[in-house]
């Protein structure tokens, strides 16, 4: 079993819309972050979010971090082909322990 | 900024040939991750070093090895290739604990 589930999968929007993807565990995480990852390429960090309840704004990326440090949530708004990637959210457990990373949300923003 | 380089970007094998894939850190980075990352999967840990020593083993086959030298370039050594290791090799290097990692732009194995 997933210690991070990600969902939607898969999500297909066009330009210009909104859309949030989210990040749960059923575990505390002492912090999580987000990663973008192209094709071929490394995931790229977007943000870490350590304190619950947290908001981070990156342009027009908004992170959220549950209260309970169990759940993160990534709003996108105005979405633009460029956004177009796989989103893993990312994280060690509450022991500092384990790094792990969610399966991903495939995000395709169309023109 | 420097980021984290790893050599080669490509690599082509055959079954039960070795490879050896370099990872070089950002400077001042601490600690060095390596991941395997199938086809639509999720990267999975391999293992990492925390000043030139292993610090954690994921799940890495019996038939990899890594290290980390002096100048904090890390290896890994993969021999007796098997068609499924072909994948993404991602390396990763931190600074600490809550900033996250910057990942290399990886080598992707073919087995063949």
């Amino acid at each position: 079993t997933q210690l991070l589930e990600q969902s939607p999968q898969f999500l297909s929007i066009q330009e210009g819309e909104n859309l949030t993807v989210y990040c749960n565990s059923s575990s505390v995480f002492s912090s999580l972050q987000w990663y973008r990852q192209e094709p071929g390429e490394g995931p790229v960090l977007l943000v870490t979010v350590v304190t619950g309840g947290e908001v981070k704004k990156l342009k027009r990326l908004t992170f959220q971090f549950g209260d309970a440090r169990k759940d993160s949530s990534l709003h996108i708004t105005a979405a633009q082909p460029g956004d177009t990637g796989l989103y893993l959210c990312a994280g060690f457990d509450n022991y500092g322990q384990n790094f792990v990373f969610g399966p991903g949300t495939r995000l395709s923003v169309l023109p | 900024a420097a980021g984290v380089i790893q050599s080669p970007r490509h690599l082509i094998k055959e079954k039960r040939e070795t490879a050896t894939l370099k990872c070089y850190p950002i400077p001042r980075h601490d600690t060095v991750y390596w991941y395997q990352q199938g086809p639509g999967q999720d990267p999975q840990f391999l293992i990492s070093f925390y000043e030139k020593m292993q610090s954690d083993k994921g799940s890495i086959p019996d038939r990899f090895s890594a290290q980390q030298f002096s100048d904090y370039h890390s290896e890994l050594n993969m021999s007796s290739l098997e068609l499924g290791d072909s994948a993404l090799y991602f390396c990763a290097s931190s600074r600490g604990f809550n900033y996250g990692y910057t990942f290399g732009s990886g080598t992707r194995l073919t087995v063949v």
